[in-house]
C-alpha cells in the first residue's frame, strides 16, 4: 500500500509567480490535512479538506492560498504570486476518517523555494 | 491556544549511549500525545502516542510517558543505533470537541548517532 504521495519534491518560483504543490492520500483515505513548516519552526496547522468540502481552513493565509480535494485526483495547495516568506516545507497528511483516534499519515513533504 | 516545547538541538550522541528527548505542552481539556520521526528525505511517521494521563506508548525500544502534573511527554531509548538518527517532533492533539483533528508540534529536535 503506498504512502501519502507528494510532488513536487522541490519547487524553485520567482516572486510573484504561482506554486502549485500535489498531495495524493493513501488509498481508502478521503481526509487531507496541509501543514507548513517555516525554517526553524514546527509544523502548522493550514487546512483540513475531505472529498470536494473544505472542513477548516483557519490555519491558512486569507490571500493568495487556496486548497482544494477533488472528487478525482489529488489534493492541490496553490499559492498564488509568491513571496519570499513563503519559502517552506510544505506537508500534506491522509487518514481514513476523521475522528480524534485517526492516525494521521504525513508525506515527504514539497520543499518549496521562492527567489 | 495549544503549544508544545521540545528540547532544542541538535543532539549528538555516540552508539548505545541512553537518549531523552524533552518535550513539554499547554493545552486546555485532557490532549492526546505523539511522537513523530523524520528520517532524511522522508516523509514523518508515527513513532508512538499516548491518550490519557499515565499512558506509556512504546515502539522500537523508545518510550514516552504522559504526565500531566508536569505536562510533560518526554522521549527516552536505553541504547541508541546508528540508524535511529533523525529529526523528532513531539505533538499534542486536543480532547473531544473543538478542531480536535489538528496537530500542535514542537520544532523538531536533530538526533545525530556516531558509530
Amino acid at each position: 500500500n503506498a504512502g501519502v504521495m507528494q510532488n513536487p519534491r522541490h519547487l524553485v518560483r520567482r516572486r510573484g509567480q504561482e506554486a502549485r504543490l500535489r498531495c495524493s492520500p493513501m488509498k481508502g483515505h478521503s481526509h487531507v490535512y496541509w501543514y507548513r513548516q517555516l525554517p526553524e519552526e514546527g509544523l502548522k496547522f493550514m487546512v483540513y479538506l475531505q472529498k470536494e468540502n473544505i472542513i477548516d481552513e483557519s490555519g491558512m493565509p486569507k490571500e493568495r492560498f487556496s486548497a482544494e480535494f477533488p472528487k478525482e485526483g489529488p489534493s492541490i495547495l496553490r499559492i498564488q504570486q509568491v513571496v519570499r516568506g513563503d519559502s517552506a516545507a510544505y506537508f500534506c497528511a491522509s487518514s481514513p476518517t476523521g475522528t480524534s483516534t485517526d492516525t494521521q499519515y504525513f508525506g515527504p513533504g514539497t520543499r518549496l523555494t521562492v527567489l | 491556544g495549544d503549544s508544545v516545547t521540545q528540547m532544542e538541538g541538535p543532539v549528538t550522541l555516540s552508539e548505545e549511549a541512553f537518549l531523552t528527548i524533552n518535550c513539554t505542552y499547554t493545552a486546555t481539556g485532557y490532549p492526546s500525545l505523539f511522537w513523530y520521526v523524520q528520517y532524511p528525505g522522508e516523509g514523518l511517521q508515527l513513532l508512538l502516542k499516548a491518550t490519557k494521563a499515565d499512558d506509556k506508548g512504546s515502539n522500537k525500544g523508545f518510550e514516552a510517558t504522559y504526565r500531566k502534573e508536569t505536562t510533560s511527554f518526554h522521549l527516552e531509548k536505553g541504547s541508541v543505533q546508528v540508524s535511529d538518527s533523525a529529526v523528532y517532533f513531539c505533538a499534542l492533539r486536543a480532547g473531544r470537541g473543538g478542531s480536535n483533528y489538528k496537530l500542535t508540534f514542537g520544532k523538531g529536535t536533530l538526533l545525530t548517532v556516531n558509530p
